[in-house]
């Protein structure tokens, strides 16, 4: 089945350590998406990529970076965590930006910052 | 006004009965309209999308699009325990750069 996976689904980094979470796609899509979620708030967009086009939303911490290398892969990169950095992270493709087209979610990782 | 606004709940509906959850949205020009369902530590899933005024089934589920008063509906009918997740509403929003915007989701419990 065609399918959104994120590794890895829990995933343990000590304060101010670099951390990477990855995000793969068999759907073939061009938009993919890094969403932040904490606990009782609603999915918030980091960025997203329409094929190698980057869109970083205007109150992304620059700590949060995003790597895109093919259709296939997208890389979400943590700097240096913070303890309010601590949340679920999101992938979602879709076959459209413009808000047209139904989200695809990946299982997530669930990031704990000690 | 939030841009997409839910009633949080929890809103609880006895197993087989019709659980109604509610959206409504701040922008007219709105074209997109999409309900999540995510349980609890999960990722959202999608359960609908609906485009047009009026109406959409599939299965014992019903969204519910009236653009003129600006909100969309969810309908389950034949609520069952399984149900009981956190359900998300999302909207485009053609002001916003033609992003999608989230609500924060209306808790459901379905009572065996």
């Amino acid at each position: 089945d065609a399918m959104v996976i994120q590794n890895p689904r829990y995933q343990v980094t000590q304060f101010g350590k670099p951390v990477t979470l990855s995000c793969s796609q068999t759907l073939n899509h061009n938009v993919m998406y890094w969403y932040q979620q904490k606990s009782s708030q609603a999915p918030k967009l980091l960025f997203h990529y329409y094929d190698k086009d980057f869109n970083n939303e205007a109150d992304t911490p620059d700590n949060f970076q995003s790597r895109r290398p093919n259709t296939s892969f997208c890389f979400l990169d943590i700097r240096s965590p913070g303890l309010g950095d601590a949340a679920m992270y999101l992938c979602a493709t879709s076959t459209s930006d413009r808000g047209r087209s139904p989200l695809h979610f990946g299982n997530g990782t669930r990031l704990t910052v000690t | 006004q939030k841009e997409v606004e839910q009633n949080s709940g929890p809103l609880s509906v006895p197993e087989g009965a019709i659980a109604s959850l509610n959206c409504t949205y701040s922008d007219r020009g709105s074209q997109s309209f999409f309900w999540y369902r995510q349980y609890s530590g999960k990722s959202p899933e999608l359960i609908m999308f609906i485009y047009s005024n009026g109406d959409k089934e599939d299965g014992r589920f019903t969204a519910q699009l009236n653009k003129a008063s600006q909100y969309v509906s969810l309908l389950i009918r034949d609520s069952q325990p399984s149900d009981s997740a956190t359900y998300l509403c999302a909207v485009n929003m053609p002001g916003n750069n033609r992003k999608l915007i989230w609500g924060l989701g209306t808790s459901l419990a379905v009572n065996p």
